[in-house]
C-alpha cells in the first residue's frame, strides 16, 4: 500500500463520545500533519510532527489530542467534541519539516459527524 | 494575520479554454507557493509549486508569480471537463517550521 491512509473514512460520534482517527504514511517521509476542513473555509492547520516531536499546535482545543508513536502514524484522540468541530480531517505527510520545497501529500480524510 | 485570498467562484469556462485562477498573499516575505486541486470528497493534491518570479510550466498548466504585486496564478490551456474541480492556493511563509496557509479555493466548471 502507498500513500498516505487514513481510517476511518467516516465518523459519527455523540459529544461524550471518545473516538481516535489513524493516518498511516508509507512514503517514508519525516513529517506529519493534521489539518481541519470546514466548508466555506480554508484548510486549518492543527498540529505538526516532525522526527515524532510535535513542532506545532496551532491553538487547538484540548479535547483534540494527537499522538505520533513514529513517523509513519499519526493519531487525533477526540473527546467530548462539539458540533461545530463536524468536518473533514485531513493527515498529510511531507519529506521534513524546514524544506519549503517539500510538497505535502494528503490522506482522503475522515469526514466527522458530531451529534 | 497572514491571509492567502481567492476569489471562491463558481468560475465557469467551455471545454478547450484557458481557465484562470488567481490568489492574493498578504505577506511580502512568503518564499513558496503551491496549488492544489481537490475533487469534490476528495482530498488535495499537488499541481504545481513556485518560487521564484515568473512563468513555470508543466503540461497544460502554468503558473505565474509576481513578489512585488504579491499574486499568484495558475493557467489552465485547453480546459478539460475533468479540470472542474476547487483550486487550492498555498503560501510558505517560511520560518523554522514548514507552515502552508491555505486560501478557501475557486471552484473551476468546465462545460463540455
Amino acid at each position: 500500500e502507498t500513500g498516505v491512509t487514513q481510517t476511518p473514512r467516516h465518523l459519527v460520534m455523540g459529544m461524550t463520545n471518545k473516538k481516535s482517527l489513524k493516518c498511516e504514511q508509507h512514503l517514508g517521509h519525516n513529517a506529519m500533519y493534521w489539518y481541519k476542513q470546514s466548508a466555506k473555509k480554508p484548510l486549518e492547520l492543527m498540529f505538526v510532527y516532525n522526527f515524532k516531536e510535535q513542532t506545532e499546535n496551532n491553538s487547538v482545543p484540548s479535547r483534540f489530542s494527537p499522538e505520533c508513536p513514529n513517523s509513519s502514524h499519526l493519531f487525533l484522540h477526540l473527546h467530548t467534541l462539539q458540533p461545530e468541530d463536524s468536518a473533514l480531517y485531513l493527515c498529510a505527510s511531507s519529506q521534513e519539516v524546514g524544506q519549503g520545497s517539500s510538497p505535502l501529500h494528503f490522506g482522503n480524510g475522515t469526514r466527522l459527524t458530531v451529534t | 494575520q497572514k491571509e492567502v485570498e481567492q476569489n471562491s467562484g463558481p468560475l465557469s469556462v467551455p471545454e478547450g479554454a484557458i481557465a484562470s485562477l488567481n490568489c492574493t498573499y498578504s505577506d511580502r516575505g512568503s518564499q513558496s507557493f503551491f496549488w492544489y486541486r481537490q475533487y469534490s470528497g476528495k482530498s488535495p493534491e499537488l499541481i504545481m509549486f513556485i518560487y521564484s518570479n515568473g512563468d513555470k510550466e508543466d503540461g497544460r498548466f502554468t503558473a505565474q508569480l509576481n513578489k512585488a504585486s504579491q499574486y499568484v496564478s495558475l493557467l489552465i490551456r485547453d480546459s478539460q471537463p475533468s479540470d472542474s474541480a476547487t483550486y487550492l492556493c498555498a503560501v510558505n511563509y517560511g520560518g523554522s517550521n514548514y507552515k502552508l496557509t491555505f486560501g478557501k479555493g475557486t471552484l473551476l466548471t468546465v462545460n463540455p
